[in-house]
């Protein structure tokens, strides 16, 4: 497709679980952003990859949230140890560049932690 | 610190009468300025941006926005809405300080009556 794609659409998982969420950058984007949307608050930044390196760590919650993008393209965002605040929408964004290029957003993936 | 001030949780209008959703921010450094609308159930979608240039930015579906560097607003205008606008609307900054965070606005939500 040509815009951005997450997975799963929704992930229901217990307390104490690990999950991976995953993004699919618009082709040839080299920059991806990582936000979290609580529900009723606006978007919280939480990583941005340049290629396949991070520069930019200080937006993740906690150190049991982790990301990784592999090859320039596909993202994963880890969160280990769920909680229950862990709920939220996240959303992955891509950009051709960084600087004053426009994100492109993913639909997102609804996480709800029990 | 950086940050972006949405002031209206809630904006409501007539079908047909001029808009407006505010937005001011507070950088330092030259600001790369957006807006993005999120319809329900879809993710987010860029509307226009500021990068430098002419302060009045026109965007997409008839939106347009001005930056006044003096107050430091991004206001969001159209000037006869559509019940089709009703939707949450994020004002969002970007500044090259040492990373290419991205901060966004808590969002307003605009209600336009038929």
């Amino acid at each position: 497709g040509a815009g951005v794609s997450q997975s799963p659409s929704n992930k229901v998982t217990e307390k104490g679980k690990d999950v991976e969420l995953r993004c699919d950058p618009i082709s040839g984007h080299t920059a991806l952003y990582w936000y979290r949307q609580s529900l009723g608050q606006g978007l919280e930044f939480l990583i941005y990859f340049q290629g396949n390196s991070a520069p930019d760590k200080s937006g993740l919650p906690s150190d049991r949230f982790s990301a990784e993008r592999t090859g320039g393209s596909v993202s994963t965002l880890t969160i280990q140890r769920t909680q229950q605040e862990d709920s939220a929408v996240y959303l992955c964004a891509s950009s051709l560049g960084l600087g004053s290029e426009t994100q492109y957003f993913g639909p997102g993936t609804r996480l709800l932690v029990l | 610190a950086q940050s972006v001030a949405q002031p209206e949780d809630q904006v409501n209008v007539a079908e047909g009468n001029p808009l407006t959703v505010k937005c001011t921010y507070s950088v330092s450094g030259n600001p790369y300025l957006f807006w993005y609308v999120q319809y329900p159930n879809r993710g987010l979608q860029f509307l226009l941006k500021y990068i430098t240039g002419d302060n009045l930015v026109k965007g997409s579906y008839g939106f347009e926005a001005e930056f006044n560097k003096s107050q430091t607003s991004f206001h969001l205008k159209k000037p006869s809405a559509l019940v089709s606008d009703s939707a949450l609307y994020f004002c969002a900054v970007r500044v090259n300080t040492g990373g290419f965070k991205t901060i966004f606005g808590a969002g307003t939500r605009l209600f336009v009556k038929a």
